[in-house]
């Protein structure tokens, strides 16, 4: 069965940065694209982030844009997010997802557990 | 961007009753509005996509409608484990967004 599993997240400071990973199995990793998405209180679910199967397209969300960076290894079924200059409204869960094609429109269709990051000083 | 509303924030319902939570799309999505359900401490899990096509396991009570900029989901009969959260999300164009959320209580 296709399992999502975040990691990495933590208690850092304002400025600071954070990789979180995501270790994908029971699907055919590279056939994907990938996403993140995060949920805050204040501010709902926001989707980051999505690399193709292949790493040569990613997309982000103007809030995150030129902070973090999306990457994967094929190889090791594994995404990641890289997160720098990280701010207090940072502070979220954070999930990875698998995206579809399915009927004519995209579909988020597996999630994993996510990932609890703490921005503060 | 993309505006996603949802109404109501929130209501409190009874087993047996028939729910409808409805989403509204600040322009025209055609088809691509999916939703997903969350309970406390989970991941939204999918529900419906495509408007109105159930996701796999999906209980026959749920459904969805709608097209261009106005939604609806449907429960027809609310069971236990329904109560959790509903959230819309549109698929035509990035920033992928989603509604605020309907939170639906035991009344």
């Amino acid at each position: 069965q296709v399992q999502l599993a975040e990691s990495g997240g933590g208690l850092v400071k304002p400025g600071g940065s954070l990789r979180l990973s995501c270790a994908a199995s029971g699907f055919t990793f590279s056939d994907y694209y990938m996403n993140w998405i995060r949920q805050s209180p204040g501010k709902g679910l926001e989707w980051l982030s999505y690399i193709n199967p292949s790493s040569a397209y990613t997309n982000y969300a103007d809030s995150v844009e030129g902070r973090f960076t999306v990457s994967r290894d094929n190889a090791k079924k594994s995404l990641y997010l890289q997160m720098n200059s990280l701010r207090a409204e940072d502070t979220a869960i954070y999930y990875c997802a698998r995206l579809v094609h399915d009927s004519g429109t995209y579909v988020l269709d597996y999630w994993g557990q996510g990932a609890l990051v703490t921005v503060s000083s | 961007d993309i505006q996603m509303t949802q109404s109501p924030s929130s209501l409190s319902a009874s087993v047996g009753d028939r729910v409808t939570v409805t989403c509204r799309a600040s322009q025209s999505i055609s088809g691509y509005l999916n939703w997903y359900q969350q309970k406390p401490g989970n991941a939204p899990k999918l529900l419906i996509y495509a408007v109105s096509t159930l996701q796999s396991g999906v209980p026959s009570r749920f459904s969805g409608s709608g097209s261009g900029t106005d939604f609806t989901l449907t429960i027809s009969s609310l069971q236990p484990e329904d109560f959790a959260t509903y959230f819309c999300q549109q698929s035509y164009k990035t920033p992928l967004t989603f509604g605020g959320g309907t939170k639906v209580e035991i009344e």
